[in-house]
């Protein structure tokens, strides 16, 4: 049984914060991990994706991966209230996405 | 270029009902996808077709859901009858081909009372 794993949350952070966002996965033949945005009532939307070890940089967010340790998060930098938003963790294997739960950010102005 | 498609948008039924959702993904995209979403949880992949065959469906209870992609193009997501733990958003998505981004469509929001 595959499994992602997210901290339900909510993150409150200030605005202009960095916020730190975390996912743990259990398939470690896993190939690609993506990070999607989704607000209230809305349908997911990408933010980047990784698939090889270490930090990928796309503007305010930085995405890490870490495939020893089963764990990939998502740094987003000088956090705005339109980041406000569940953020979902997901994990690929054969074109095949398993998607966490999400954790809830809170930017508060 | 216009997004994906899914009609229609909200539906609400009683239990032991049937109902049909419709999706149209971007032009040119092989790759299909249906995810039930319930409040608060990650999308959860029903099947995915790659043209009109269909690669997975192991999460699809097959004994009410059905699933079909005509000519490779639109699909229709079936449930009959329906129970009250199917309310949730259905979400239709689609991609270029596989290792590619998926893009979402709107979403049908069904309510079983």
């Amino acid at each position: 049984q595959k499994e992602v794993e997210q901290n339900s949350g909510p993150l409150s952070v200030p605005e202009g914060a960095i916020a730190s966002l975390n996912c743990t996965y259990s398939d470690r033949g896993s190939q690609s991990f993506f990070w999607y945005r989704q607000y209230s009532g809305k349908s997911p939307e990408l933010i980047m994706f990784i698939y090889s070890n270490g930090d990928k940089e796309d503007g305010r967010f930085t995405a890490q991966l870490n495939k020893a340790s089963q764990y990939v998060s998502l740094l987003i930098r000088d956090s705005q209230p339109s980041d406000s938003a569940t953020y979902l963790c997901a994990v690929e294997r054969y074109s095949t996405l398993t998607f966490g739960k999400g954790t809830m950010l809170l930017v508060s102005p | 270029e216009a997004g994906v498609a899914q009609s229609p948008r909200y539906k609400i039924i009683e239990k032991r009902q049937s109902v049909a959702f419709w999706c149209n993904p971007i032009s040119g995209h092989a790759t299909l996808y249906w995810y039930q979403q319930i409040l608060g949880q990650g999308p959860k992949l029903l099947i995915q077709f790659q043209n009109n065959g269909v690669v997975d469906d192991s999460q699809l209870p097959k004994d009410r859901f059905s699933a079909e992609r005509l000519k490779g193009v639109d699909s229709t997501l079936k449930i009959q009858p329906a129970k009250l733990e199917d309310s949730a958003v259905y979400l239709c998505a689609s991609e270029l081909s596989s290792y590619n981004e998926q893009f979402f469509g709107p979403g049908t929001r069904l309510t079983v009372l």
